[in-house]
């Protein structure tokens, strides 16, 4: 099973509101990640983060390595419909092996 | 730059046979890693391989199995397969440097009747 609690597990916000999700481990983990993915298609890496508080940008998302190091959150700021999809966290805890695990994702929908 | 590319795309078997799936990982790319995706339990981590050596598996009986050729390219054999493990198969590949950097392809859909 998975180590890693997602929240919200589905949002439904209007276009041009802003959307916040996190993620919580029993763990410790040395590398957080966001991802997200299409119907039909593999996840594809948004934004990765590899120290206890750092925040990162990507365009209009911007993600933060939790000062605990066991959570990140992921803010996108005025959404469109194309960010409609599912989003995943994951976490490492090692720093040799890609083993990651991942949350169960939230499912964004944008109402035009 | 070509991306993931695993095949088959979709596979439909029977309970009892064996399957194999194909992933070919983005051009310079030494790691490939496995994942299993179904709605119930999400995205689970099968095995990594780095230059044709197994390096991390995950919690998962010995039906599943891969290797990793010298060209990076890797297979994934699930024998005996079971109901249970329908699901898409989604490989990922990494330089192995940057940690956690995964590249998906689109995935096998793997359907057990």
């Amino acid at each position: 099973g998975q180590q890693l609690n997602q929240s919200p597990q589905s949002m439904f916000i209007q276009e041009g509101e802003d959307v916040s999700m996190n993620c919580t481990s029993s763990s410790i983990f040395n590398t957080w990640l966001w991802y997200k993915q299409d119907p039909g298609e593999g996840p594809v890496l948004l934004i990765a983060l590899y120290k206890a508080g750092e925040l990162t940008s990507n365009g209009r998302l911007t993600a933060q390595f939790g000062i605990t190091r066991k959570d990140s959150f992921l803010n996108i700021s005025a959404s469109i419909p194309s960010d409609v999809g599912i989003y995943f966290c994951a976490g490492q805890e090692t720093y040799n092996n890609n083993d990651m695990r991942f949350g169960a994702g939230t499912r964004l929908t944008v109402k035009p | 730059k070509a991306g993931v590319t695993q095949t088959p795309r979709y596979l439909i078997k029977t309970r009892g046979q064996q399957v194999t799936l194909s992933c070919s990982p983005i051009s310079g790319h030494r790691s490939v890693s496995w994942y299993q995706q179904t709605p119930g339990q999400g995205l689970q981590f099968l095995f990594e391989y780095f230059s044709e050596t197994q390096r991390n598996k995950g919690n998962f009986p010995g039906r599943f199995s891969g290797r990793q050729f010298s060209n990076s390219r890797s297979e994934m054999n699930v024998s005996t397969l079971e109901l249970g493990d329908s699901a898409l198969y989604l490989c990922a590949s990494s330089l192995g440097r940057e940690r956690g950097k995964l590249f998906f392809g689109s995935g096998t859909q793997l359907s057990v009747l």
